[in-house]
């Protein structure tokens, strides 16, 4: 079983709709959950993070984190088609992040 | 403008050939980092360094070798006993401080090596 597990996708949806991204973790142990958007043929870039659980929010985006579920999930309101990316969970395990293969996403105009 | 830079951002090899693949930082990070990209797989790290000189292996480390001889690069080579390398490899580095403890890292723009 792999430590942060993603559905790759992909997930298309219209212009302005609520999108909702999600992963799940087996390592109780983890703390700090992240989420990296990567558009294509370029490098990641951090969205944002949270500590244990609870909800982050920052704009049009909200991170959650539910440790009881070991569930992170990534909410997109009004999406863009400028968001259409592929999103990468992942998790901090000591020195080192463990992601999830990545969610790509499609906004149609 | 800091940043991480990688090159070259395409590149060829014939089989049985080593080639170096460059990741330079001018953001005074001590850690840094090599991960390989193939499709449908995420993010794997080959190898990470924390601080200069030293260098640990990491999941996918076989067929790889890398050098920390100065703070700002980190190469890494591809070997030629590396069975399956053509992929897109990334380097990143991460900030100290709170950012750090956190997990995050910058990246840079990536490699994509195409073994013919």
């Amino acid at each position: 079983q792999k430590e942060v597990e993603q559905d790759p996708g992909p997930l298309s949806v219209p212009e302005g709709a609520i999108v909702s991204l999600n992963c799940t973790y087996s390592n109780s142990a983890f703390q700090y959950f992240m989420w990296y958007r990567q558009y294509s043929r370029k490098g990641p870039e951090l969205l944002m993070y949270t500590y244990s659980s609870g909800n982050k929010e920052d704009g049009r985006f909200t991170a959650q984190v539910d440790k009881s579920s070991k569930y992170i999930s990534l909410f997109i309101r009004d999406s863009q088609p400028s968001d259409s990316a592929t999103y990468l969970c992942a998790s901090r395990s000591s020195y080192k992040l463990i992601f999830g293969s990545g969610t790509r996403l499609l906004v149609r105009p | 403008d800091g940043g991480i830079t990688q090159s070259p951002k395409y590149l060829f090899r014939k089989e049985g050939q080593n080639v170096t693949l460059s990741c330079e930082q001018n953001l005074n990070h001590d850690a840094m980092y090599w991960y390989r990209q193939d499709p449908g797989q995420g993010l794997r790290l080959i190898y990470y360094s924390q601080i200069v000189n030293d260098f640990q292996k990491g999941d996918i480390a076989e067929g790889y070798s890398v050098s920390r001889e100065k703070k700002e690069s980190f190469p890494l080579t591809v070997t030629s006993a590396q069975k399956n390398p053509t992929a897109f490899y990334l380097c990143a580095s991460r900030p100290p401080g709170l950012a750090g403890t956190v997990g995050e890292q910058f990246f840079g723009p990536g490699t994509r090596l195409t073994v013919l």
